[in-house]
């Protein structure tokens, strides 16, 4: 495997469910992200994590956890998610926050609908 | 507020040049990534400006002013394959990207 990989590509779950989402990266990376993408809309950032520190967490409902047990793995777990929260969820990693140009290389993400 | 402002979409001509405007209001700036995706994929790094000025890549090139807020992505010799949504971004003076909603390039043969 190389770059970012995502797994499920797509979800459907239910209001009540309970899911996560796995991301992991095959580029020696320090950084990883946790991006929501809704159609015609920026990319919102959720959670960064940097040397397996959270650094970040833009206001995201406490229905979204994360968890970074390593500097190569990113998990969303989901729970009482909203119809709203139905979106392409991307997961990005790169070398280390405030270096360089410190692009960020994207997963292909996961398609979530919630009924 | 913070604020990337790029057009919705844009459509072009097979062969042609075309410029892809991008202005922004930012808390700090430290640097203006382009990135390209295409339908149902992952967003791919373009290009990177930190000082003002053009950066060519071949068949693409970003252009920067920061005392305007303002940068292009300039694509020449268009190919169908280009028809994609191109996405501004912004890292701010905590580092974090912040987006533009993108702009959707259709290109006719």
């Amino acid at each position: 495997e190389t770059g970012v990989t995502q797994t499920p590509r797509h979800l459907v779950m239910g209001m009540t469910n309970k899911k996560s989402l796995k991301c992991e990266q095959h580029l020696g990376h320090n950084a990883m992200y946790w991006y929501k993408q809704s159609a015609k809309k920026p990319l919102e950032l959720m959670f960064v994590y940097n040397f397996k520190e959270q650094t970040e967490n833009n206001s995201v409902p406490s229905r979204f956890s994360p968890e970074c047990p390593n500097s190569s793995h990113l998990f969303l777990h989901l729970h009482t998610l909203q119809p709203e929260d139905s979106a392409l969820y991307l997961c990005a990693s790169s070398p280390e926050i405030g270096t360089g140009s410190d692009e960020q290389y994207f997963g292909p993400g996961t398609r979530l609908t919630v009924t | 507020g913070q604020n990337i402002d790029q057009p919705t979409e844009m459509t072009a001509t097979e062969g042609a040049i075309v410029q892809i405007n991008c202005t922004y209001q930012t808390s700090g700036f430290n640097g203006l990534f382009w990135y390209q995706q295409h339908a149902g994929e992952a967003p791919t790094f373009l290009s990177y400006n930190v000082l003002d000025g053009l950066e060519e890549k071949g068949r693409f090139s970003s252009f920067l002013s920061r005392s305007k807020g303002y940068s292009y992505l300039l694509l020449k010799e268009l190919q169908m394959k280009d028809s994609a949504s191109y996405l501004c971004a912004v890292r701010d003076s905590n580092y974090q990207l912040i987006w533009g909603a993108g702009t959707k390039l259709i290109i006719k043969p």
